[in-house]
């Protein structure tokens, strides 16, 4: 079955203690992506990645990184967790970047940064 | 600069018809999707337009007009199980660009 796998679903941590949010995908997408959604905001992109060993940031990449070492894994770090990085977070994945490419989503990450 | 713009919520009735729009200003347009989205759930694709039109999808379909900078999702025979957020997003250019989403709109299906 085609999915987009995170992990962990649900997380509370302690500001300032790093973690990290796996992403894979098995549907050999060469681009991957993370969002952040929040109330009233909406989705915001934090990461992207065309392919291996290429990342660029999104509107909101302040706090996190990412690293993309093979095109299935697409880990998103925070380095020192602050409560505002409280979220539910996505990863995404598709084909390529461009045109119609459907975007998929994984099921989410329920973060609490207290 | 980029705008997406959806009313943030509806309600409709069970068994109506309700049009949810969408109005964009981006740098450039190559293409426009709706993904829906249930409460605590991923985002799941609904449509994609890049042409002028209607696309027609069993009860859903999805318009764009790029001149007016505006698309709407037409949902029929509404079903409880449609109450969700609706989201509209633009994709910018043909390059590897990022999904520029709308906040939502979130639709209550009401019996």
């Amino acid at each position: 079955e085609a999915q987009v796998t995170q992990n962990p679903r649900y997380l509370i941590t302690v500001t300032g203690k790093k973690l990290t949010v796996t992403c894979s995908q098995n549907m050999n997408h060469e681009y991957m992506s993370w969002y952040r959604q929040d109330p009233g905001l909406g989705l915001r992109q934090i990461y992207y990645s065309m392919n291996v060993e290429v990342t660029d940031k999104g509107d909101v990449p302040e706090g996190y990184k990412v690293s993309r070492k093979e095109k299935r894994n697409f880990p998103l770090i925070l380095e020192s967790p602050s409560p505002n990085q409280t979220s539910l977070y996505f990863c995404a994945s598709s084909l390529s970047g461009t045109a119609g490419n459907t975007i998929y989503f994984g099921e989410g990450s329920w973060l609490t940064v207290v | 600069g980029q705008n997406i713009d959806q009313p943030t919520e509806m309600t409709a009735t069970e068994g109506a018809i309700v049009q949810i729009n969408c109005t964009y200003q981006t740098s450039g347009f190559n293409g426009l999707f709706w993904y829906q989205q249930h409460a605590g759930e991923a985002p799941t694709f609904l449509s994609y337009n890049v042409l002028d039109g209607l696309e027609e999808k069993g009860r859903f379909s999805s318009f764009l007009s790029r001149s007016k900078g505006y698309s709407y999702l037409l949902l029929k025979e509404l079903q409880m199980k449609d109450s969700a957020s609706y989201l509209c997003a633009v994709r910018e250019d043909s390059g590897n660009t990022p999904l520029v989403f709308g906040k939502g709109t979130r639709l209550s299906v009401i019996a």
